[in-house]
């Protein structure tokens, strides 16, 4: 499979500062996921985009997609103390039939809000 | 969406033994993903478990060490042996939706001592 490449590795905001990690893929992606595992969970879906340079919005929220489609960004506004977790995007494995349903996960961005 | 019960949830074992890992969907799914994550690091496929022939495994992952079994379509077991502490993670079960969003059990962590 592609790596998918993700930055920072760690963040640490005070309540109410913005939040962004970004995500990169060796190779174009077909559609890219985005998760969130809380501390002691599983990951959670969040989210998927699919089209070029495409823009979506879940309350506080956005999650972008490049227009090579290659990249992507979730950035959260105001971030609250409900927001710690750790953050992966994934993206599907490249080629054939055997391949479908696998998922490359980038390394994670560990958000840590203090109050 | 799928709901997936795994169990156990985290147990600490002693180094050169074996556990087995269930895990049970509430729907039938053609594919089980296998995924292990290390203490805080991201998620790395094992092996992909299909219904009715051997599993798939990825670079660095092998049957004699990972043993799958997948008796029908809702359930598989992964069975981590011959433990020893470098196997101290947490180990996942995942189905898609669709082939894209993926759904996950709850999780089983591991200490090996």
């Amino acid at each position: 499979g592609q790596q998918v490449m993700q930055i920072p590795q760690y963040q640490h905001v005070q309540e109410g500062e913005d939040f962004t990690t970004y995500c990169n893929s060796s190779t174009t992606l077909s559609n890219i996921q985005w998760y969130k595992q809380r501390p002691g969970g599983h990951p959670v879906f969040l989210i998927q985009l699919v089209k070029s340079g495409e823009v979506k919005k879940q309350k506080r929220l956005t999650f972008q997609f490049g227009e090579a489609k290659k990249n992507s960004s979730l950035h959260i506004t105001a971030t609250q103390t409900t927001d710690v977790g750790t953050y992966f995007c994934a993206g599907p494995w490249d080629a054939g039939g055997t391949s479908y349903g696998k998922l490359t996960f980038g390394q994670g961005t560990i958000l840590t809000v203090h109050p | 969406s799928a709901v997936i019960s795994q169990k156990p949830s985290r147990d600490i074992c002693q180094r050169g033994t074996s556990l087995t890992i269930q895990c049970q969907v509430d729907s039938q799914v053609t594919m089980m993903f296998w995924y292990r994550q290390q203490p805080g690091q991201s998620l790395t496929l094992i092996a992909t478990a299909n219904q009715g022939s051997e599993a798939t495994y990825e670079s660095g992952f092998v049957i004699d060490k990972f043993p799958i079994s997948r008796p029908n379509l809702t359930f598989s077991t992964l069975t981590v042996s011959n433990m020893s502490p470098e196997d101290s993670s947490i180990y996942l079960c995942s189905v898609t939706h669709g082939g894209t969003e993926a759904f996950f059990g709850q999780g089983t962590r591991l200490t090996v001592v």
